[in-house]
């Protein structure tokens, strides 16, 4: 059964910790991506890996940082640099090249208090 | 800068009816469109796709349309039912080795029984 899972769905932390979010694919997809929805707005891309050990800045990438160690996993860091961190992220996957449907993980909700 | 604008927030259609959701876009260099489905606190599926070659597609009760010259597409859903009742995004990208995908800022249908 492969798709993308992300944990947890809720997250809470206090103000000024670093917290990270999990996005794990077994589709086998080379590229893979983070947005973050707020409310009224579309999706917007934080960061982006089309292959393991590399990783690109996408439209609002600071205050945040990622790593791609392994071609199933893309780890997502809000660190106590972003301004306003409580938002809807989601991650997604899709291989890189002649395929535009990107898959969409369940996204998680973090609130930060 | 918006480069994918979708004008409506909102829109309601008694079941049975279509829906017709719209979008427009300004950058010239998009060459294929996708709508996406999001129903609360989960992560967007992939709905239909057009490339800009095409001027329609059709998946069931599904079609998108899309007028390159006035740089819009439109997403039609005949007939509506219930379980349509999500937010819909539009998304488009340019070519090139990397797919970035740019998306709109969703419409919230509602379908009414």
């Amino acid at each position: 059964d492969g798709g993308i899972t992300q944990s947890p769905k809720y997250l809470f932390r206090k103000e000024g910790q670093n917290v990270t979010l999990s996005c794990e694919q077994n589709l086998n997809h080379d590229a893979m991506y983070w947005y973050r929805q707020d409310p009224g707005q579309g999706l917007r891309l934080i960061y982006y890996s089309q292959i393991v050990n590399d990783f690109q800045k996408g439209d609002i990438a600071e205050g945040y940082s990622v790593s791609r160690e392994k071609k199933e996993s893309f780890p997502l860091t809000v660190t106590s640099a972003q301004k306003n961190p409580t938002a809807f992220y989601l991650c997604a996957s899709s291989m890189p090249i002649g395929d535009n449907e990107q898959f969409f993980g369940p996204g998680t909700r973090l609130t930060v208090l | 800068d918006q480069q994918v604008k979708q004008n409506s927030p909102s829109l309601s259609v008694q079941e049975g009816r279509i829906s017709i959701l719209n979008c427009d876009y300004t950058n010239s260099m998009f060459d294929y469109f996708l709508w996406y489905k999001k129903y609360p606190a989960e992560g967007p599926t992939f709905l239909i796709s057009i490339s800009s070659i095409k001027d329609k597609n059709e998946d069931g009760r599904f079609t998108v349309f899309l007028n390159k010259s006035a740089k819009h597409l439109s997403l039609h859903i005949v007939p509506s039912q219930p379980g349509d009742s999500a937010v819909y995004f539009c998304a488009a990208t340019a070519p090139g080795g990397y797919q970035k995908v740019t998306f709109g800022t969703g419409t919230k249908l509602q379908v009414i029984p």
